[in-house]
């Protein structure tokens, strides 16, 4: 059964640069035909897509974030990181790495437990 | 970009009742839409793809229903275990996804 894990900074301060790492298991990013992704809550808000890839195809960016966002994939390590720069207060929220189903393609069956990510000085 | 608006905010419900949730989207989405249960400090569970497929290991008593822009999520009776907060998903226009604000359903 894959399992997701998300790990990082805790705290970020404004301005700078957040960088998230999901660390997979159970399965190879590598197999498959699966869109891997990050998805945020902002606390006490609903969910907003930031981002999905294939491993040997093309990384699609919410628009709103796209200028910001970038995902990358380490196969070395099974894992794929999501950075977003110049943050603000805006982007303090719990970050999801999520993976679409075997059949529910387009819809996200497995997530990890998610990391709060907080922005302030 | 495709506007998902879920009602009613709030359903106060009590164990046992049926409840009614509702997701409306800004054009057709087809029948690309997905359901998602979310309790307090956990990941949201999928729970109907593609409006009315059940995903793996999901009760029976939900269930999805729609097409086009509006769609309906319907639990049967509600177990304690199914007080929670509900989204729904659109992937019709993929690449780009969109999920609605929630729907939390409340013990009366």
């Amino acid at each position: 059964q894959v399992q997701l894990q998300e790990s990082g900074p805790g705290l970020v301060k404004p301005s700078q640069s957040l960088s998230l790492t999901c660390t997979v298991s159970g399965a190879s990013i590598t197999t498959g035909t699966y869109y891997w992704g990050w998805i945020r809550q902002h606390p006490g808000k609903g969910l907003e897509w930031i981002g999905h890839f294939f491993y040997s195809g093309s990384t699609y960016y919410n628009p709103s974030l796209k200028s910001r966002v970038t995902i990358s994939v380490d196969t070395s390590t099974n894992q794929f990181s999501l950075e977003l720069t110049s943050v603000s207060a805006a982007d303090t929220a719990v970050y999801y790495c999520a993976r679409e189903g075997d059949t529910a393609k387009g819809y996200f069956h497995h997530w990890g437990q998610g990391t709060l990510a907080t922005v302030s000085s | 970009e495709i506007v998902l608006t879920q009602s009613p905010a709030t359903l106060s419900l009590s164990p046992g009742e049926r409840a009614t949730l509702s997701c409306r989207a800004s054009q057709s989405v087809s029948s690309y839409l997905a359901w998602y249960q979310q309790k307090p400090g956990q990941a949201p569970r999928l729970l109907i793809y593609d409006a009315s497929k059940r995903a793996t290991g999901i009760p029976a008593r939900f269930s999805g229903s729609g097409s086009g822009t509006d769609f309906t999520l319907t639990i049967s009776s509600l177990e304690p275990e199914d007080f929670a907060v509900y989204y729904c998903q659109q992937r019709s226009n993929w690449p780009v996804y969109t999920f609605g604000g929630g729907t939390k359903v409340e013990i009366k």
